[in-house]
């Protein structure tokens, strides 16, 4: 099966700051990245995705990047806000046993935005 | 309608107790979730229905027990809970397509005494 490793599990910036967040996967069959943000006592929230014909995508203050051949992929956040501040997980989605598309998630990073 | 819809919100429940966690879909996704998600950790994958048929159990003890009643709905069965089943429970939905969003529930807040 998956495994998605993520790094790191904790970051720290500033107002203003950028913020990076990486994870590499195991499995060349995975061909589907979202990213879920998830705020306290709330639901994971898909905030990116990628396929795999693509190398990078951006929506406004968010981009994430995709390096197939190392299998590894990375959330970009500019000019970070107080209200970014929450629980990141990528994940990467294969064809399980079952024959269903199984989000496999990374174990988070937790990104907190000093004012 | 793009939402997935859980309830109850909150659940307190007896080792002893028999409850039912429920959700809905309306936008035509063939697969169902259930995931379990305790504090600071990633939602962990339970099972999977496709096409309302069972198509992916990790390994979840019996006390769980899921239903897939219609392609709209799921449920999930509850009996004889341990303290240590205490933990947010998920429930998502997706096309079941390569490459499409699972769209998850607010959860389902479960505390067993």
């Amino acid at each position: 099966g998956e495994n998605v490793e993520q790094h790191p599990s904790t970051l720290s910036v500033q107002e203003g700051d950028s913020a990076v967040i990486k994870c590499t996967y195991s499995d060349s069959a995975s061909n589907y990245f979202p990213w879920y943000k998830q705020e306290l006592g709330k639901r994971p929230q898909l905030i990116i995705d990628i396929r795999s014909n693509v190398g990078e995508k951006k929506d406004q203050r968010i981009a994430v990047t995709l390096n197939k051949t190392a299998k590894h992929f990375s959330l970009h956040i500019t000019e970070t806000q107080p209200e970014d501040s929450a629980v990141y997980f990528c994940a990467a989605s294969e064809r399980g046993t079952g024959g269903s598309y199984i989000p496999t998630f990374g174990r988070g990073t937790s990104l907190i935005v000093h004012p | 309608d793009t939402e997935v819809t859980q309830t109850p919100k909150h659940l307190v429940m007896g080792m002893t107790n028999k409850k039912s966690l429920k959700c809905e879909q309306h936008m035509g996704h063939r697969a169902m979730y259930w995931y379990k998600q305790k504090a600071k950790k990633p939602p962990e994958l339970m099972f999977v229905y496709s096409y309302e048929k069972l198509s992916i159990n990790e390994s979840v003890p019996s006390r769980f027990s899921p239903e897939c009643p219609n392609s709209s709905l799921l449920n999930l069965h509850l009996h004889a809970l341990q303290p240590e089943d205490s933990a947010l429970y998920l429930c998502a939905s997706s096309q079941d397509w390569s490459g499409t969003e699972a769209f998850f529930g607010q959860g389902t807040r479960l505390t067993v005494v």
